[in-house]
């Protein structure tokens, strides 16, 4: 099956700096990216995702980037805010029914 | 209010005791799964349902059964337990399949989670 590696594990960042988390996937097949955030004691959410056919997508402070060639997608979090401290989880699925998730990064914003 | 709500929350049982943990959804969503969480292991996909009568295994089924009787409900039932199953578990909820006007058709809405602690 897939495997989705992910990194950092954790990463620390001063308020206002940007955050950079990255994931690779092995499956060629796989064809659809979506990013979680998981604050404290709730389920994981959606924040942003990414189909195989574009290589970016932004909304706002959040964008993904995919590079389909290399197999690696990253998670960009610009002029990060104290709020934006939560465990984030890239995802990998090539049938839209299976999901293999990475290991998580457990981000934190220093205010 | 939309949402996928899972009881119980939180659940201490012992080894070999039949437990059945609820998931249900108001969404009308088709697709429904299960995933447990473990420390440095992230997510791991226990069962998916397509639809109703329609369920599949994930990555870690062993252990685990489902039934996917009705649109909402998709309960997840350990019929041994055991204490490697001791895990934070959640269940999510989708749109499945493709319609108008719906780019992130795969978007899943997950419940508030399940700690079972199994002794």
């Amino acid at each position: 099956g897939e495997n989705v590696e992910q990194h950092p594990s954790t990463l620390s960042v001063q308020e206002g700096d940007s955050a950079v988390i990255k994931c690779t996937y092995s499956d060629s097949a796989s064809n659809y990216f979506p990013w979680y955030k998981q604050e404290l004691g709730k389920g994981p959410q959606l924040i942003i995702d990414i189909r195989s056919n574009v290589g970016e997508k932004k909304d706002q402070r959040i964008a993904v980037t995919l590079n389909k060639t290399a197999k690696h997608f990253s998670l960009h979090i610009t002029e990060t805010q104290p709020e934006d401290s939560a465990v984030y989880f890239c995802a990998a699925s090539k049938t839209g029914n299976q999901f293999y998730f990475g290991t998580g990064t457990s981000l934190t914003v220093i205010p | 209010e939309a949402q996928v709500t899972q009881n119980p929350r939180y659940l201490i049982t012992v080894t070999g005791k039949k437990l059945t943990v609820t998931c249900s959804q108001n969404m009308n969503h088709e697709y429904m799964s299960w995933y447990r969480q473990d420390p440095g292991l992230g997510l791991r996909q226990i069962y998916y349902s397509m639809n109703v009568e329609v369920t599949d295994k994930g990555d870690v089924p062993e252990g685990y059964k489902v039934s996917r009787k009705e649109k909402r409900n998709f309960p997840l039932i350990l019929e041994s337990p055991s204490p490697n199953q001791t895990s934070l578990y959640f269940c999510a909820s989708s749109l499945g399949r493709p319609r108008k006007g719906f780019y992130s058709y795969n978007e899943q809405f997950f419940g508030p989670g399940t700690r079972l602690t199994v002794l």
